[in-house]
């Protein structure tokens, strides 16, 4: 599993508060993921992070915000929760530093917002 | 971004051979083709990872033909445990990032 844990595992939560998922790796990885992954849509890039506070958008990444002060730890924080974002959320590492480097996952994060 | 094309859905019996084919007509010269597993309630596994012509380890194979617009996962002698979905990914670029398309759901009988 390459050392990744993700906290919560579930969560329930109300419209409009805020959530944050945490992705930890013990590994000292450079890349680190967040996805989601909804029932007809597989799995879509949120944000992403190539080191300390150097992060980069993903193609679904409106309301949600990531921050990466440590190596080991990526956040991924919704600001004012909403239904849509009902989701199940997996981080992602890549392990190595090459383009042929690959990604393992945590074992997921299952959101509901009523 | 290259996309992929794959069946929907697969089903098979225990101890036959499975082959699941991936197109993707678009791809770049410098994309890899990769696959993943994934079960229920579980994060995408890595199976095998290829650019050209066969890759072989010890859960798959990969083939992969001449002009690359397609590739095959090769399952040998698939179990109950195999039931799953399979994801082909060819989008690679210098953001590391996976572009995951709707993947292909095999259901192995006994």
């Amino acid at each position: 599993d390459a050392g990744i844990t993700q906290s919560p595992r579930h969560k329930v939560t109300e419209t409009g508060t805020p959530v944050t998922l945490r992705c930890h790796q013990t590994e000292n990885h450079r890349y680190m993921y967040w996805y989601r992954q909804d029932p007809g849509h597989g799995l879509r890039l949120i944000h992403y992070s190539y080191g300390v506070k150097d992060t980069d958008k993903g193609e679904v990444s409106d309301g949600y915000s990531v921050s990466r002060s440590k190596t080991e730890d990526f956040l991924l924080t919704l600001e004012s929760a909403t239904s849509s974002q009902t989701s199940v959320y997996f981080c992602a590492i890549a392990v190595g530093a090459g383009p042929t480097d690959t990604q393992y996952f945590g074992p997921g994060t299952r959101l509901t917002v009523l | 971004l290259a996309k992929t094309t794959q069946p929907i859905s697969m089903d098979s019996y225990e101890g036959q051979e499975v082959n699941i084919t991936c197109s993707h007509n678009n791809i770049a010269t410098n994309d890899y083709i990769t696959w993943y597993q994934q079960f229920p309630s579980q994060g995408p596994r890595f199976i095998i990872q290829g650019y050209k012509t066969k890759v072989t380890n010890e859960v798959a194979s990969l083939f992969i033909p001449a002009d690359r617009k397609s590739s095959t996962l090769s399952l040998p002698r698939v179990s109950l445990s195999d039931t799953a979905v399979y994801y082909c990914l060819v989008d690679w670029d210098s953001s590391y990032k996976l572009i995951f398309g709707s993947g292909t759901r095999l259901l192995v009988r006994p």
